[in-house]
């Protein structure tokens, strides 16, 4: 079974506004951790995100902000006020702490993302 | 900064050659990943190292092994190049725990 869920065909979101990223995630670990990372067309993967399993409140960084909803598995990303340079490919990621020796980090598929002007 | 280095960023290769991919990793991580990168699957864990001379086998081994012989170096090698091993490779690090991992700019392979 996948563990991290990425089924948006590629997203298109128009300069200066918000757009949300969906990623639901598959794991019966109670301690885990969630990713995003952003990959631009030159391939470097860059850390974005990160989200604790038993973390109080959604984590923000700057524009990007994690609408984690434990419940239902899911956590997606937020971008506010979308750039031109926020057009890339968005990969959520997940690590389970309690996994045995040591924990490996789980990639969904990834989701494309195009920023109008 | 942290720093993970990927030996080469382009190589092309003969079916049946033995290649090795490099990677080098700068902030004394104790995790060691490699992935392969294909379009429309995303990121697929190949091995990683949590330790020196320590390894486990990720989703898709078949066809590569790995070696961790300094905690900063993680060798992919592949023992007999295939076509279907054309793709993109990508090394990460990252401490044990939350952290997250850092990767190195990618090595894209082909294989002919």
């Amino acid at each position: 079974a996948q563990k991290i869920t990425q089924t948006q065909p590629g997203m298109f979101v128009q300069e200066k506004e918000a757009v949300t990223l969906d990623c639901t995630y598959d794991t019966s670990d109670p301690s885990y951790g969630l990713f995003w990372y952003k990959q631009p067309s030159s391939g470097e993967m860059i850390f974005l995100i990160y989200q604790g399993s038993y973390d109080q409140q959604n984590a923000t960084e700057g524009r990007y902000s994690l609408n984690f909803q434990k419940a239902r598995k899911s956590a997606n990303l937020v971008i506010s006020a979308s750039q031109l340079g926020d057009s890339a490919m968005y990969f959520c990621a997940m690590r389970e702490f309690n996994t045995g020796a040591n924990s490996k980090l789980t990639f969904g598929k990834g989701i494309t993302l195009s920023v109008r002007p | 900064d942290v720093k993970v280095t990927q030996s080469s960023r382009y190589l092309v290769k003969r079916t049946g050659e033995k290649v090795f991919l490099e990677c080098v990793q700068d902030m004394d991580h104790e995790n060691m990943f490699w992935y392969r990168q294909d379009p429309g699957l995303g990121l697929r864990l190949i091995y990683f190292s949590y330790d020196v001379k320590m390894k486990e086998k990720g989703d898709i081994p078949e066809g590569y092994s790995v070696s961790r012989e300094k905690k900063e170096r993680f060798s992919l090698i592949l023992e007999s190049a295939s076509t279907n091993q054309t793709s993109m490779y990508l090394c990460a690090s990252s401490l044990e725990g939350a952290g997250s991992a850092f990767f190195g700019q990618g090595t894209r392979l082909t294989v002919v």
